[in-house]
């Protein structure tokens, strides 16, 4: 079945860049969404990108897949104190009634 | 303004005793999923209503139902809770399926079993 990992902790010194990886098996995967959640909050999404592209950018997020490797990473440049919070990777194969699936998702602490 | 509207955000039940979460958007969105979330677990897709088309996931127990009496609001009902349904039950919307899409979360309800 399909699976999303990625490691449970990172921890970055501020303006540091932080870079959270993410690894998945669904061959099928069409697109792979990065999902970001602060405290008391839900999920909110902050990017995604389909398969048939390698990068994307925005402001200070990038996005790399090697879809060869099924890896999927989220780098935030400059990282600062509005940071810190969970990031979850997630993908769907974008059919008809195809499901989200998600990763158990990245505690990104920041240190001072 | 929060578009995603879970109640209540904490809940405290004994053991078998049934419990509703309920959940409402402003979106207008025709898809409506209930997402169940244990500590440092991935959340975990449970059913979703396409308008009113009702789609269970294969493995979601029984136990589990939902209604959706209208496009605004959908209900999670625990008929007989067990220790192991203590988690976080997410409630999302998309305004269709399929292709690339965003899901609007709201902040979650804490479920806990006595």
């Amino acid at each position: 079945g399909e699976d999303v990992e990625q490691s449970l902790f990172l921890s970055v010194r501020e303006g540091d860049s932080s870079v959270i990886n993410c690894t998945y098996t669904d061959s099928s995967s069409t697109y792979l969404y990065w999902y970001k959640q602060e405290p008391g909050a839900g999920l909110q999404l902050l990017t995604y990108i389909f398969s048939n592209m390698d990068m994307k950018q925005d402001q200070r997020l990038t996005v790399l897949l090697n879809k060869k490797d099924k890896h999927l990473s989220l780098r935030i440049a400059d990282t600062q104190t509005g940071d810190s919070a969970i990031y979850f990777c997630a993908e769907s194969n974008g059919k008809g009634d195809d499901k989200i699936i998600f990763g158990k998702g990245t505690r990104l602490h920041i240190l001072p | 303004d929060a578009m995603v509207i879970q109640n209540p955000r904490y809940q405290v039940t004994q053991f078998g005793k049934p419990v509703t979460l309920s959940c409402s958007q402003t979106l207008n969105h025709n898809v409506m999923y209930w997402y169940q979330q244990k500590s440092s677990q991935a959340p975990k897709l449970l059913f979703h209503y396409y308008d009113k088309d009702f789609n269970n996931e294969a493995d979601t127990p029984d136990n589990f139902q939902s209604r959706r009496p209208n496009t605004s609001f959908c209900f999670l009902d625990i008929r007989s809770p067990g220790l192991g349904d203590a988690a976080m039950y997410l409630c999302a919307t998309s305004r269709e399926r399929g292709g690339a899409r965003e899901l609007f979360f709201g902040e979650g309800s804490r479920l806990t079993v006595l």
